[in-house]
């Protein structure tokens, strides 16, 4: 069962544009949800968080937006640049638990192009 | 500072055969968490040390099996390999025992059983 679901495998967008990465969750309990940015060969980097008591978070170009009754995340990147090519992988805890279990999405690749 | 080691960073085992990865986390960090990471799941919660205890687990068998020393280092040893443990295992570290704290992650070990 597949709790946090990344529908996109795969995602191409210019350089300068905007990217948009979706993400939706199933368990009503998780209460904080984040991004982490994977290059090959390396491990994921964290990226961006939201708690659930928040619609929109913002640092530089990515924007996460959080809509709870849809169960819905998605991160906005404006603009996209090259070194952006990656797989993005959203994730969630439940707060009263630990944060170090995360449940991840299966990740989106996202491809800049010039 | 140094971020978090894992090693040996590639290997290749037989089934059957049994297997010990080793995470060294970033110097302060005293949680170290495991995920495995397979094409088409995404990465998957294995089980979280702090203060060489086993804090959480996830939904893996009893031959995955982890531990961490006095010095917060921890290792974890899946038993009688099978095919479908082949995959990326990523060791996570944190500062915190608490819910805040995002966590880095290594580079990871990549398992081929054949």
């Amino acid at each position: 069962d597949q709790q946090v679901k990344q529908n996109s495998p795969s995602l191409s967008v210019q350089e300068g544009r905007i990217s948009i990465l979706n993400c939706d969750y199933t368990n009503s309990m998780f209460d904080y949800f984040l991004w982490y940015k994977k290059y090959p060969a390396e491990g994921p980097t964290f990226l961006i968080s939201i708690s659930s008591i928040k619609d929109k978070n913002e640092d530089g170009r990515f924007t996460v937006f959080l809509n709870k009754s849809a169960k819905h995340l998605s991160l906005h990147i404006v603009p996209s640049q090259p070194g952006d090519s990656a797989v993005y992988f959203c994730a969630a805890s439940i707060r009263t638990g630990t944060a170090s279990k995360l449940t991840f999405g299966t990740g989106t690749r996202l491809q800049v192009t010039l | 500072k140094a971020g978090v080691t894992q090693t040996p960073r590639y290997l290749i085992k037989t089934r059957g055969q049994q297997v010990t990865l080793s995470c060294s986390p970033i110097s302060g960090h005293r949680s170290v968490s495991w995920y495995q990471q397979t094409p088409g799941q995404g990465l998957q919660f294995l089980f979280e040390y702090f203060s060489e205890t086993q804090r959480n687990k996830g939904n893996f068998p009893g031959r995955f099996s982890g531990r961490q020393f006095s010095n917060s280092r921890s290792e974890m040893n899946v038993s009688t390999l099978e095919l479908g443990d082949s995959a990326l295992y990523l060791c996570a570290s944190r500062h915190g025992q608490g819910n805040t704290g995002e966590l880095f992650f290594g580079e990871g070990s990549r398992l081929t059983v054949l």
